[in-house]
């Protein structure tokens, strides 16, 4: 079946802009992660949904950042007032199951972001 | 709490060996074990759990030290699709967060 897929692949916004990233997670996965990569880092968490609920938002850099999943599918992070120190790889993962430390998580391609 | 990796990066001929080793401070449930090509996703490799045996996976297999909370991963004859930045991802509770380490860089040549 298909994997996690992102979209747009690459966004390029202004400083103060807002900005939606969209994650389209594997089919019948309960869980659904974000995640923010630097260059030169690893994954650093952001938030993950247990279904529609934010199960743990405490990655959450400050409340511009703000992440939904109505219908506990897709989710859009979105971030208001872009920072130039925003600009990073946002990678969404899925998995099976939330909260449990034995679930595979399966990445997305990533959504590059570029704040000038 | 970040997992420390070590090396940070690995050069490496074809057919050799390398290990890779991930350490934590605290008491980890589980870790797992990604391997990232530039400009791609994470693909996973493999999950070591508390109490659970080594995993394999061809010449690639991994330990997991509980006494220690460290975990180590092998790569034995190592092929250039084995170039790559590795990430080690802990558990330190059933919260359904997953921390990675910085990564090890680890590049083969011909």
């Amino acid at each position: 079946g298909a994997g996690v897929s992102q979209t747009p692949s690459n966004k390029v916004t202004e400083k103060g802009k807002y900005v939606e990233l969209r994650c389209d997670p594997i089919s019948g996965h309960t869980a659904l992660y974000w995640y923010r990569q630097s260059l030169g880092q690893g994954p650093e968490f952001l938030i993950y949904f247990q279904g529609t609920g934010a199960a743990d938002d405490s990655g959450l850099p400050n409340d511009r950042f703000f992440a939904v999943r109505p219908e506990g599918s897709v989710s859009t992070l979105k971030i208001q007032r872009t920072e130039r120190g925003d600009s990073a790889v946002y990678l969404c993962a899925s998995s099976l199951h939330a909260g449990i430390s034995t679930d595979t998580q399966y990445f997305g391609p990533g959504t590059r972001l570029t704040v000038l | 709490q970040q997992p420390v990796q070590s090396p940070q990066a690995v050069i490496l001929r074809e057919g050799e060996d390398a290990v890779i080793n991930c350490s934590s401070s605290k008491a980890l449930y589980s870790v797992h074990w990604y391997r990232q090509k530039h400009g791609e996703a994470p693909v996973f490799l493999m999950i070591l759990l508390k109490g659970g045996e080594q995993k394999g996976h061809e010449k690639i297999s991994a330990s997991f030290n509980e006494k220690k909370q460290q975990s180590s991963l092998y790569l034995t004859a190592s092929q250039l699709s084995y170039s790559g930045t590795y990430f080690c991802g802990t558990y330190s509770g059933n919260t359904g967060k997953l921390i990675f380490g910085q990564g090890t860089t680890l590049q083969v040549k011909p």
